[in-house]
């Protein structure tokens, strides 16, 4: 089955520590995205990329870096400089073309402990 | 500045008593409105895109419409299976391919 994958479903970070969420897509998508998602507010855009090496900071990208080696690929890395990184991660993707449909995985959440 | 937002923030309806949620935006060249509906925990799942005033789309007991200002989704005889937080989403020309959310309308459906 075609679809994005996320891993883990659940992870737990100490303080200081950096994290990397994965994110997986055979959708044979060019575009991918990281939102992220915290109670009672919308979405929010962490990076996206358009196609293979290339991505762009999205509104919240600062204490977060990604890489788009692959276009399968496109793993998040939550650094300590994000300074509240407790949130529910969601990773999608789309054709490219600017009015298509975005696809999602089905989300890591993350919890500073 | 581009925006979207939905009304109720919740809503509660007994099973079988139909409503509309709303999406209204504020974007610069729409180049498409898309719904979609998210169980707890999970992921936003695909429901409609809508590009253009007067379109609408239906799926089983879900219609979207489409006017220059706003979108509604329209939910007829739900059921408690219906129950959901609804998400609705646009991009605009210039965008990038960015997709600017709502907070969503988070339905409880009742028998």
């Amino acid at each position: 089955d075609g679809g994005i994958t996320q891993s883990p479903k659940y992870l737990f970070r100490k303080e200081g520590q950096n994290v990397t969420l994965s994110c997986e897509q055979n959708l044979n998508h060019d575009a991918m995205y990281w939102y992220r998602q915290d109670p009672g507010q919308g979405l929010r855009l962490i990076y996206y990329s358009q196609i293979v090496n290339d991505f762009q900071k999205g509104d919240i990208a600062e204490g977060y870096s990604v890489s788009r080696e692959k276009k399968e690929s496109f793993p998040l890395t939550v650094t300590s400089a994000q300074k509240n990184p407790t949130a529910f991660y969601l990773c999608a993707s789309s054709m490219g073309q600017a009015d298509t449909e975005a696809f999602f995985g089905q989300g890591t959440r993350l919890t500073v402990v | 500045e581009d925006q979207v937002t939905q009304s109720p923030e919740a809503l509660r309806l007994q099973e079988g008593e139909s409503s509309s949620l709303n999406c209204s935006y504020t974007v610069s060249g729409l180049r498409g409105l898309f719904w979609y509906r998210q169980d707890p925990g999970k992921g936003p799942e695909f429901l409609f895109t809508l590009y253009s005033a007067g379109e609408e789309k239906e799926k089983e007991r879900l219609k979207a419409t489409l006017t220059k200002k706003e979108s509604f989704l329209h939910i007829t005889a739900p059921k408690p299976e219906d129950s959901a937080t609804y998400l609705c989403a646009v991009r605009h020309v210039g965008g990038y391919n960015k997709l600017i959310f709502g907070a969503g309308t988070r339905l409880a459906v009742h028998p």
